[in-house]
């Protein structure tokens, strides 16, 4: 399969411990954050969203939490598993004006679960 | 499996050549988007149809590319005398009315371009 990770930031995680996958964001009018998981070959998979109205969105396993002072975003993987490894990207989605409804995505960040 | 697809799934071509690449959304979804991603990067937005309207086009969509959905169900995006800077993958993406914060992606076309 194909590489999606090069030269991202990798997080190394023991299988069962907890992850926590950061994102800094631009767009202070943005109405959703969203995060997609993307594993190697693959196109990106829907994890979990949050409106810019709330702080804290908890999902099976997942948590996000939206700090909008200092425009960042978390995703928080409960007992990470071998299947968890993949590469995650946050993206944002305006609403508003010019490039409404097009996601525009982060920085990924790679992360490997070790058996 | 009804999730979006794409064909192919590879594609080697030649400088110069045109490609097609095909998309098929998951059906009752009206909005269809096309994202490109090179290796190493978050993809990014080409553009996106509502039914068979093509609503926006990014600055990235230069006038070699051009995306069609003819009859508002699958889309089509070509790329005439391709450059080797468009090799990437093309992902195409689907939402349902209404939830426009959850698009489902396929798993897109890797383009190669020699």
């Amino acid at each position: 399969g194909e590489s999606v990770g090069l030269h991202l930031p990798t997080l190394s995680v023991q299988e069962g411990d907890n992850s926590i996958i950061n994102c800094a964001y631009s767009n202070s009018a943005s109405d959703y954050f969203i995060w997609y998981k993307q594993e190697s070959g693959k196109g990106p998979q829907f994890i979990i969203d949050i409106r810019s109205n709330m702080d804290k969105r908890q999902g099976q396993r997942v948590t996000v939490l939206l700090n909008k002072t200092v425009k960042h975003l978390s995703l928080q993987i409960a007992a990470t598993q071998p299947g968890d490894s993949a590469v995650y990207f946050c993206a944002e989605l305006d609403f508003s004006g010019a490039g409404s409804y097009q996601l525009t995505f982060g920085k990924g960040t790679k992360l490997s679960v070790i058996p | 499996d009804t999730g979006v697809s794409q064909d192919p799934r590879h594609k080697i071509t030649k400088r110069g050549q045109n490609v097609t690449f095909r998309c098929d959304p998951i059906s009752e979804h009206n909005r269809l988007y096309w994202y490109r991603q090179t290796l190493g990067q978050g993809p990014e937005f080409l553009t996106y149809f509502q039914n068979e309207a093509q609503l926006e086009k990014s600055r990235l969509l230069s006038d070699r590319f051009s995306a069609e959905r003819p009859k508002g169900s699958f889309s089509t995006l070509e790329i005439q005398r391709t450059e080797q800077g468009d090799s990437a993958m093309y992902l195409c993406a689907s939402s349902f009315p209404g939830r426009l914060n959850e698009q489902y992606f396929g798993p897109g076309t890797r383009l190669t371009v020699t």
